[in-house]
């Protein structure tokens, strides 16, 4: 399918190592955060989420961390592996809204 | 397979011309949302309904529309087609819009206007 986002910043990672993918999110208010995925041709899907009451959030091979100080997230995956390459978007919600609020991705590219 | 389907996949037309793109929530969603994906914009809010109502709204043209029927499916229409509305079309559901809201993606409507 068509590659969305030709021009997104490209994180290139060995299999095997860590990957974090880096989000700075703009509303001070957002109090949800959610990363998807997003392979070529497919829907976002959806990865972890976290509330701005904790600061980490540990899933099946995934970890995000929350730094509210500095409006930043981040995406940790171990033992990256070939499917996890794709376009992974951070998503924020307003508390006084029902919306997300999507980053512009990075994209992941997982070296055999 | 996150549960939501959209129709039609792919969809071609002219410019001026108007089409329907159709979704299917996961079953016991109430809420569903659409969002325009395009190669320079990202992936951009139009707008949500929840039980058949309108919720929120953020970067919808005029020319668009959408609503939500009594089974909660949805529909978005689009008229006088421009060049620059063909993206990607997605829908998403969610059980509820509440305290933590997993949206759950549809695989999208193609859309291209020549």
């Amino acid at each position: 399918g068509e590659s969305v986002g030709l021009h997104l910043p490209t994180l290139s990672v060995q299999e095997g190592d860590n990957s974090i993918i880096n989000c700075a999110y703009s509303n001070s208010a957002s109090d949800y955060f959610i990363w998807y995925k997003q392979e070529s041709g497919k829907g976002p899907q959806f990865i972890i989420d976290i509330r701005s009451n904790m600061d980490k959030r540990q899933g099946q091979r995934v970890t995000v961390l929350l730094n509210k100080t500095v409006k930043h997230l981040s995406l940790q995956i171990a033992a990256t592996q070939p499917g996890d390459s794709a376009v992974y978007f951070c998503a924020e919600r307003e508390d006084s809204s029902y919306k997300l609020i999507f980053g512009s991705g990075t994209r992941l590219l997982v070296r055999p | 397979d996150s549960g939501v389907t959209q129709t039609p996949k792919h969809l071609i037309t002219a410019t001026g011309q108007r089409v329907t793109l159709r979704c299917s929530p996961r079953s016991g969603d109430l809420s569903v949302y659409w969002y325009q994906q395009s190669l320079d914009q990202g992936l951009q809010f139009l707008i949500q309904y929840y039980n058949g109502e309108e919720r929120a709204k953020g970067n919808i043209l005029e020319r668009f529309s959408a609503q939500q029927f009594p089974d909660l499916h949805s529909e978005l229409n689009l008229s006088s087609l421009e060049l620059g509305d063909s993206a990607l079309y997605f829908c998403a559901s969610s059980v509820a819009p509440g305290d933590t809201d997993t949206q759950y993606f549809g695989p999208g409507t193609r859309l291209t206007v020549l």
